[in-house]
């Protein structure tokens, strides 16, 4: 069965204290590896697509990198605005399916 | 512009009653989802829809049934509401065969059931 996990949970980051969150993924044929950003009351917004291990892609603080079983997201020197839930989502080879993972929720304190 | 806005934002009502939740995306994209995102924010696909298919999850009850009068709109409608159905539904969009599936996502509808 195709499953997507995340680590951690949650995590509490002091302003400028940099971290990495993890998405781990077992599917077969990935077709691409997803990074979205959910506020509280809101959607899921997109942040990233990784297709290929090795593939690495950056936006601001944010880094996200590709292997074979997981993907992780590096967060460098965040400030309070990047405290969200951040979801990973691996797309399935058959139809349009995309399997999320649970979600880290990042808080990042002043 | 919202790209893809659903309402309403929120739905409280009675076990046993029918109701719908509206969805419109103005991105011109070919495909919209159904997505359930329950208590422990696990975002699971409902439906898959675009003008040649509809792929439905088989975990879904045939409760819930999705409508959709164009391209851009898919509704869904949720016929005698259990207990078990409150959750956040999300109404999202994309676009094929731009080698980049991204979804674009709704605000969410918060549904409880009484």
């Amino acid at each position: 069965e195709d499953q997507v996990t995340q680590s951690p949970e949650a995590l509490r980051l002091q302003e400028g204290e940099s971290s990495s969150l993890n998405c781990s993924y077992t599917v077969s044929g990935l077709r691409g590896l997803f990074w979205y950003r959910q506020d509280p009351g809101k959607g899921p917004e997109f942040l990233f697509t990784l297709y290929s291990a090795g593939e690495e892609k950056e936006k601001e603080r944010l880094k996200a990198t590709l292997t074979k079983k997981e993907s992780f997201l590096h967060i460098t020197a965040p400030k309070p605005e990047d405290s969200a839930t951040y979801l990973c989502a691996a797309a399935t080879p058959y139809g349009q399916n995309f399997v999320f993972g649970p979600g880290t929720r990042l808080s990042v304190l002043p | 512009d919202t790209a893809v806005s659903q309402t309403p934002k929120y739905l409280v009502t009675q076990m046993g009653n029918d109701k719908s939740i509206k969805c419109e995306q103005n991105l011109g994209h070919d495909t919209m989802y159904w997505y359930k995102q329950d208590s422990k924010k696990f975002l699971k696909i409902m439906f898959s829809y675009n003008n040649k298919e509809l792929i439905i999850n088989e975990t879904v009850p045939n409760r819930f049934s999705p409508k959709s009068p164009d391209k851009a709109h898919l509704n869904l409608h949720i016929n005698s509401l259990e207990l078990g159905d409150s959750a956040v539904y999300f109404c999202a969009s994309s676009q094929e065969g731009q080698g980049d599936e991204k979804l674009f996502f709704g605000s969410g509808t918060q549904l409880s059931v009484l």
